[in-house]
């Protein structure tokens, strides 16, 4: 079965960088992308970005270019997303999530996820 | 600030029917549909509708979702308590290309 496991909590101070982990089981990993979303506690959903598998390509959110910088290992299923020059906003639980098409369908506009990782909380605090 | 705007919470009785919108724009919505997701607390979120529509396998026929002009709907019929979740609505918007959601629906039954 698919499964898409995150690294640990983490807790960081302003200024800091973070990087989360994504290791994806139960497909072939180069088959389909992942976006990352986060959460901040109590509040919605946000978009980062999305990476491509198979070539590493990346899309990310305005908001964030310059600041996080998603990279992909196939030897080893694994995604990454790293966001550097943490603020206290950036307290948030960050998810990946598996494109719900396969790639050979997926143009440069990623589908929605069907899969979710389980969710890295990363607190950003002095 | 969401890109997509939903209601904040919607409340109906049990075996009712909830229909839940989501207003963009022609840049999101209105060209390119929206996903459903439904997020009980604690939990990841979990795809409940592409945006053509269609169902993922393993999804009840309880939820519907249906598109007009630049506003997606989620019907769930026949509520259940085990439907209390957040909803969120999603779509790509072309003129940021980003992936934009919703602020999620709080629903709530009786």
């Amino acid at each position: 079965q698919v499964q898409l496991v995150q690294s640990g909590a983490e807790v960081k101070k302003p200024g800091a960088s973070v990087k989360v982990s994504c290791k994806a089981s139960g497909y072939t990993f180069t088959n389909y992308g992942i976006s990352w979303v986060r959460q901040a506690p109590g509040q919605g959903l946000e978009w980062m970005g999305w990476i491509t598998a198979y070539n590493g390509n990346t899309i990310s959110a305005q908001k964030f270019q310059g600041r996080v910088t998603m990279t992909s290992d196939t030897s080893t299923s694994t995604a990454y997303m790293e966001l550097r020059r943490l603020r206290s906003d950036d307290t948030a639980v960050y998810y990946c999530a598996r494109d719900s098409l396969h790639g050979l369908f997926v143009g440069t506009i990623p589908p929605p996820a069907d899969y979710w990782g389980q969710g890295t909380l990363v607190t950003v605090s002095s | 600030q969401a890109g997509l705007t939903q209601p904040p919470s919607v409340s109906k009785g049990l075996r009712q029917t909830a229909t839940l919108t989501c207003t963009g724009n022609s840049n999101n919505v209105g060209s390119q549909g929206a996903a459903w997701l439904q997020q009980h607390q604690g939990h990841p979120p979990k795809l409940l509708s592409y945006r053509n529509n269609d169902r993922p396998s393993g999804i009840s026929e309880r939820f519907s979702a249906s598109r007009s002009g630049n506003t997606a709907s989620l019907t769930i019929t026949g509520l259940q308590p085990e439907d209390e979740a957040d909803y969120y609505c999603s779509s790509w918007d072309s003129s940021l290309s980003s992936e934009v959601f919703g602020g999620g629906t709080k629903v709530t039954v009786l």
